[in-house]
């Protein structure tokens, strides 16, 4: 059983570009949610996915943006990259179901710089 | 006010130590209730997961949940330098279709040899 991977590990872009950070959810997992992490904070809750709709989203503007795919892979897309864009985003994967979802694990975050 | 609050530390103690770590939150609809390790530049481990109010242990660790009190706790006994490493408590408000975590700022914890 594969566990939730995420790439790039890391990467630099400038103000006002646009990025695109993929996650690859926990076998068996359907939900997909991403966090913003900025440097000794807590991680901060972007927006969800299940099945292949946002279902929840944090205090976010909309220049913050995803996709799920029917595999339940997932895309964030950031546009207009500010300074304060710079942090760590994290992937979670879980699974729904009717009874309750399991709770989210994480993977291992991509790490932008905007300069 | 933020909705989950956790002291930073950061917090160092001996090996063998019994370590306490505590969040106190605001929001009494929060059901779920999460600790996370969290090592440098990596992404949070899950160690612990409670429903509700009540007492969960696994090996080392324990966590315990108070809803009157708004208060939660991870105990780490006879802890280890391997230990060493961020913890961040977390808690949502329904799992139906998923979590959507709200996280305190995480407790530094350094566990000397």
């Amino acid at each position: 059983e594969t566990g939730v991977t995420q790439s790039p590990t890391h990467l630099i872009k400038t103000r006002g570009q646009q990025v695109t950070l993929r996650c690859s959810s926990q076998s068996g997992h359907n939900t997909v949610s991403w966090y913003q992490q900025a440097l000794g904070q807590g991680p901060q809750f972007i927006f969800q996915y299940y099945r292949e709709e946002e279902n929840g989203r944090g205090n976010f503007p909309p220049r913050f943006s995803g996709l799920q795919f029917p595999n339940y892979s997932s895309e964030l897309n950031v546009n207009a990259l500010e300074l304060d864009d710079s942090a760590l985003y994290l992937c979670a994967s879980s699974s729904g179901t009717s009874g309750g979802a399991s709770p989210p694990f994480f993977g291992p975050g991509t790490r932008l710089t905007v300069l | 006010q933020k909705e989950v609050e956790q002291d930073p530390g950061p917090l160092s103690v001996p090996e063998g130590a019994i370590v306490s770590l505590n969040c106190t939150y605001s929001n009494s609809a929060f059901q779920y209730f999460m600790w996370y390790r969290q090592y440098s530049r990596k992404g949070p481990e899950l160690l612990m997961y409670t429903y509700s109010s009540g007492n969960k242990e696994d090996g080392r660790f324990t966590a315990q949940v108070d809803k009157s009190s708004k208060y939660i706790s991870l105990f780490i006994r006879d802890s280890q330098p391997s230990d060493s490493a961020t913890y961040l408590c977390a808690m949502s408000y329904n799992s139906n279709s998923g979590y959507a975590l709200n996280f305190g700022k995480g407790t530094s914890l350094l566990v000397t040899p």
